[in-house]
């Protein structure tokens, strides 16, 4: 069974101050999303990590996946306010139809 | 613009009643997701459904079951709510997986049982 965790769960930041939040997962795929999440909203796609080595930058977000490691990273380069949010990574299994595992989510507060 | 939609944002129902919950996609997609999604345990697959008619059983089906009559609309439906269903609940739909599509997520519909 798939199994993935991410850490922290919580993260306290300031304002400008890089940080990294690390998804681990317990099978082999080559398949990772992360998604974000604002307060009452929905789940909003970000990244679509789809082979060893893959890494995606989009403005103060880097993500990065190594599937020998089973390990995707989302560092977060001089935050800034508007990153808080629930970070969630996602791993496809290779079963069937897209199906997708999730993280616990990585909550993120960012203080000026 | 893609676009998936809930029939509902808060819903408040009564322990037994029967609750349906309605997603519609209009982005021609095959496959479309139920998930709840609780503090602490990230989302979890309720159903899944990869063609009309077709369904797949996630990872916490029970006292649930899902309709799918028309490829755009995906239903849930609790047949007699209880407290513990209590949650938030998330459709999603997306292309093929082998392609490295993402899921594309409605607003989500707070169901809260009494």
């Amino acid at each position: 069974e798939l199994k993935v965790e991410q850490n922290p769960l919580f993260l306290s930041m300031q304002e400008g101050k890089n940080y990294t939040i690390y998804c681990n997962y317990s099978t082999t795929s080559d398949r990772l999303y992360w998604y974000r999440q604002d307060p009452g909203k929905s789940l909003e796609s970000l990244f679509v990590l789809l082979s060893n080595g893959a890494v995606k930058q989009e403005g103060r977000l880097m993500a990065s996946l190594d599937t020998k490691a089973r390990l995707s990273t989302l560092h977060i380069t001089a935050a800034v306010h508007d990153l808080s949010a629930t970070y969630f990574c996602a791993v496809y299994g290779g079963t069937s139809y897209g199906k997708l595992t999730f993280g616990q989510g990585t909550i993120l507060t960012v203080h000026p | 613009d893609v676009k998936v939609t809930q029939s509902s944002r808060y819903l408040v129902k009564r322990t037994g009643e029967k609750v349906f919950l309605e997603c519609v996609q209009d982005m021609d997609h095959e496959n479309m997701f139920w998930y709840r999604q609780d503090p602490g345990l990230g989302l979890r697959l309720i159903y899944f459904s990869y063609d009309v008619k077709m369904k797949e059983k996630g990872d916490i089906p029970e006292g649930y079951s899902v309709s799918r009559e028309k490829k755009e609309r995906f239903s849930l439906i609790l047949e007699s709510a209880s407290t513990n269903q209590t949650s938030m609940y998330l459709c999603a739909s997306s292309l093929n997986p082998n392609s490295g599509h993402t899921q594309y997520f409605g607003p989500g519909t707070r169901l809260t049982v009494l």
